[in-house]
């Protein structure tokens, strides 16, 4: 069966430091992947897409980056954080079932 | 531009009684509606879903209608039960044009008072 992984779980971190979250993804083959935030009393806000290794669509113009070095691995960066980067991040995946699968999150907080 | 959106925050019912949330939409394109169950520090789970050609799709306590329009679906869980307080999103996307990319609501967090 499939299953996805995400870490860590938290992380507090101060502004202007890096930032590096790591998802994968177990039990399948050549999955899209999605980058989504949850901000504080908001909804689901998609940040980044991608449909194959290398290949990388962002949705929002923004402080993050991100990048699929693997076929079943997707990383969240950032070079410099922002206050504004706090919130929960959520890793999803899908094969062709046009439902998503989601990741357990990483509540980031930026002091 | 919020093409979904969720008009109420939070719900609150009593056990056993019906729970209703809504969601209206303003992308026509859009043609396959989901919804998802999302408890705190968790990632959302898919709840139900319904394609744009049809108007009702039921799984066990849960039914989903769409009004394609009034651009408007909603959720009816019944019996609730306290289990079911959680946030739940409404999602939609444009096959045709954006694949399986969805867009989210805001959310309504719903409350099943025992």
């Amino acid at each position: 069966s499939q299953t996805i992984h995400q870490w860590p779980a938290t992380l507090v971190q101060p502004v202007g430091s890096p930032l590096s979250l790591e998802c994968t993804v177990e039990g399948t083959s050549n999955p899209n992947l999605y980058w989504y935030r949850q901000a504080a009393g908001r909804g689901l806000q998609l940040l980044f897409y991608s449909v194959g290794i290398g290949q990388i669509s962002s949705e929002v113009p923004q402080n993050l980056s991100a990048s699929r070095p693997q076929d079943r691995q997707f990383i969240l960066s950032s070079k410099k954080l922002l206050l504004s980067d706090s919130g929960f991040y959520l890793c999803a995946w899908e094969v062709g079932s046009e439902k998503l699968f989601f990741g357990s999150g990483t509540q980031l907080s930026v002091l | 531009d919020q093409q979904v959106k969720q008009n109420s925050p939070s719900l609150s019912v009593q056990e056993g009684r019906i729970s209703i949330l809504n969601c209206d939409y303003t992308n026509s394109m859009f043609d396959y509606f989901l919804w998802y169950k999302k408890y705190p520090a968790e990632g959302p789970t898919f709840l139900i879903s319904i394609s744009s050609i049809k108007d009702k799709n039921e799984d066990g306590r849960f039914t989903v209608f769409l009004n394609k329009s009034a651009k408007h679906l909603s959720l009816h869980i019944v019996p609730s039960q306290p289990g079911d307080s959680a946030v739940y999103f409404c999602a939609a996307s444009a096959r045709k044009t954006s694949g399986s990319r969805l867009t989210f609501g805001e959310g309504t967090q719903l409350t099943v008072n025992p």
